[in-house]
């Protein structure tokens, strides 16, 4: 199975901050990663897939880079609205496999 | 807007079992795979099974394998899961998903439901 890695597993933040939240993952997934959040409560909501393409809706502030082994999820000026459970996913091989989270939290 | 809908869950002791539904809509749902992922109380998000569009191929986590069956009726757009000798562990909010693109299973995921809470608990 592909294990992945998520760094940091939480984060503190000020709006307006700029995060980047890392994925590693066990063997190359070529760029068959995507990224999903999720709020208190509530379903994760996919942002973005194929490491790098937004999901239709997803705002320009995310971005997803990577390939290989080694992925980012970037988010440019970090809003009230984005503090929540990143996680990262690989859907290269089954079985499909998470990382752990990321919790982004206001400072 | 593509609507899932989960249902079935409750509270069931330690070896019993339980069946999931999970109704779509807005979509045509024979098309693309589906899966169930799950999220114990507290803890990250974990894989569960898959179900390509035919219902021909079931992928299916470790974790799962030979006491958790998924199925779908394309006539009635329903996704089930099919749990049984049910554990502690297996205490979750159960969610369906669906595959961002038709035809083969192993894509990733566009929409989620809202999840339906399964208890294992005497």
């Amino acid at each position: 199975d592909i294990q992945m890695t998520q760094s940091p597993s939480s984060l503190s933040a000020s709006v307006g901050d700029r995060v980047t939240i890392t994925c590693r993952a066990s063997q190359g997934i070529s760029n068959y990663l995507a990224w999903f959040q999720q709020k208190p409560g509530k379903a994760p909501k996919s942002l973005i897939y194929a490491a790098s393409t937004l999901q239709s809706g997803v705002p320009s502030k995310f971005s997803g880079s990577g390939s290989g082994t080694d992925f980012t999820l970037t988010i440019s000026s970090l809003q009230p609205e984005d503090f929540a459970t990143y996680y990262c996913q690989q859907y290269n091989s089954y079985p499909l496999t998470f990382g752990g989270g990321t919790k982004v939290e206001i400072k | 807007e593509v609507q899932l809908l989960e249902s079935g869950g409750g509270l069931v002791q330690p070896g019993g079992s339980l069946r999931l539904s999970c109704t779509a809509s807005e979509f045509t749902f024979s098309i693309y795979a589906m899966n169930w992922v799950r999220q114990a109380p507290g803890k990250g998000l974990e894989w569960v099974s898959a179900i390509s569009g035919s219902g021909g191929s079931t992928y299916y986590a470790d974790s799962v394998k030979g006491r958790f069956t998924i199925s779908r009726d394309n006539s009635k757009n329903t996704l089930y899961l099919q749990m049984n000798s049910l554990r502690a562990e297996d205490t979750a909010v159960y969610y369906c998903a669906k595959d961002r693109v038709g035809g083969n299973s192993g894509w990733d995921i566009d929409y989620w439901g809202q999840g339906t809470l399964v208890t294992v608990s005497s």
